[in-house]
């Protein structure tokens, strides 16, 4: 089993769509959780860190579920900037602040 | 600004030559970090450095190496002896304090050898 897998996607959805991506991750000694945004040929760039009691920032909604062991991300009202590659991340402190990433999930928002 | 700054962008090299990319931050963060993202692949790790002159291997280390003789740089020579070096490479820093773990990632080198 992977230590962090994600919803395989691609997503495709029009503009104004709401989507929402999961990720479960193998390991409950994991401590800190993130998600980030790849762009094609780029870097990944951190979107939002994961709180255990949950965390919006505008149009994005990060939840967590320490008992299942499943991180989500959800977006309200695409746009097309939003087309990316997401990447659930999970982070080991007591491993030097190592990151496991999931393979991502590419979302396409089409006009 | 503040920034992680990879060099060259690009970069060519024939097989059984090293290659050393260059990675530089002035975030004054503490911890660094080498990372590999191949087609389809999630990032794998190289190798990292919490401290200056401290290093450990990642879970990709075979045919790599490193060295952190200041807290702003951390290079990373692909050596020969690394099978298959075409790859994208991604450097990344986190401050590692206040419970604050989070990683901020250069802009990458893209080497391809042939």
């Amino acid at each position: 089993r992977k230590e962090v897998e994600q919803d395989p996607g691609p997503f495709n959805v029009p503009e104004g769509a709401t989507v929402a991506f999961n990720c479960t991750y193998s390991n409950s000694a994991s401590q800190s959780f993130f998600w980030y945004r790849q762009d094609c040929r780029k870097e990944p760039k951190l979107l939002m860190s994961v709180y255990s009691s949950g965390n919006e920032d505008g149009r994005f909604t990060a939840q967590l579920n320490r008992a299942s062991q499943y991180i989500s991300l959800l977006i309200r009202d695409s746009k097309l900037s939003d087309s990316a590659t997401y990447l659930c991340v999970v982070n080991y402190w007591d491993q030097g602040g190592k990151l496991i990433f999931g393979q991502g999930t590419e979302l396409s928002v089409k006009p | 600004d503040g920034g992680i700054t990879q060099s060259p962008k690009y970069l060519f090299r024939k097989e059984g030559q090293n290659v050393t990319l260059s990675c530089e931050q002035n975030l004054n963060h503490d911890a660094m970090y080498w990372y590999r993202q191949d087609p389809g692949q999630g990032l794998r790790l190289i190798y990292y450095s919490q401290i200056v002159n401290d290093f450990q291997k990642g879970d990709i280390a075979e045919g790599y190496s490193v060295s952190r003789e200041k807290k702003e740089s951390f290079p990373l020579t692909v050596t020969s002896a690394q099978k298959n070096p075409t790859a994208f490479y991604l450097c990344a820093s986190s401050p590692r304090q206040g419970g604050s773990y989070e990683q901020y990632f250069g802009p990458g080198t893209r080497l391809t050898v042939t």
